[in-house]
């Protein structure tokens, strides 16, 4: 099946550094999708990213999806206490209702 | 709207023992889905469902029965626990349309099952 790989798997930063996430895929992806999952919380959406090359702003949130629509990022700027949490990617290769493949998340851990 | 509701939030089983998660979703969604969420694994699709009587399989369906008899609900059974069952499930909804994987998933709050 699908595989989608999320990297770093945890990161370290001083409140107020930047953060980024990386999301890959060996296949061509349909469209990507980000979510957030506070400690002890539940997966919320983000956002979704469906067009080759697109960036989307929210903030200080900047999310990429790659030219081949093979990759994407989530780029956070100074972050805040506010950001702890799990930042999953999920994909959708298309072709039939086989679900969404999510990557194994990334851990932001915010050192104040 | 309540939005997705899961029952119960926390469980603990005896190995052996049969159980059902249940899910439900008052947003009159078509797309229902099974998620497991194990540490450093993600969240694994269980299974399925794109409305009413459709149930399919995901990435991780041993041990795991679902059936969808009503737009709302979608129960998940373990039928017969084992301690790898051990994990937090997530059910997760969301509009179906012709590309069901292009709209947002709403979660539930999630299921904390404990099996020894």
């Amino acid at each position: 099946g699908q595989q989608v790989m999320q990297i770093p798997q945890y990161q370290h930063v001083q409140e107020g550094e930047d953060f980024t996430t990386y999301c890959n895929s060996s296949t061509t992806l349909s469209n990507i999708q980000w979510y957030k999952q506070r400690p002890g919380g539940h997966p919320v959406f983000l956002i979704q990213l469906v067009k080759s090359g697109e960036v989307k702003k929210q903030k200080r949130l900047t999310f990429q999806f790659g030219e081949a629509k093979k990759n994407s990022s989530l780029h956070i700027t100074a972050t805040q206490t506010t950001d702890v949490g799990t930042y999953f990617c999920a994909a959708y290769s298309g072709g039939g209702a086989d679900g969404l493949t999510f990557g194994k998340g990334t851990h932001l851990i915010i050192q104040p | 709207n309540a939005g997705v509701t899961q029952t119960p939030k926390f469980q603990v089983l005896k190995t052996g023992q049969s159980m059902t998660l249940q899910c439900a979703q008052d947003m009159n969604h078509e797309y229902m889905s099974w998620y497991r969420q194990d540490p450093g694994m993600g969240l694994r699709l269980i299974h399925y469902s794109v409305g009413a009587g459709i149930t399919d399989q995901g990435e991780v369906p041993n041990g795991y029965n679902v059936s969808r008899s009503t737009t709302e609900d979608f129960p998940l059974r373990l039928l017969s626990a084992a301690p790898s069952q051990t994990s937090v499930y997530f059910c997760a909804s969301s509009y179906s349309g012709r590309k069901p994987m292009t709209y947002e998933q709403y979660f539930g709050p999630g299921t904390r099952l404990t099996v020894t």
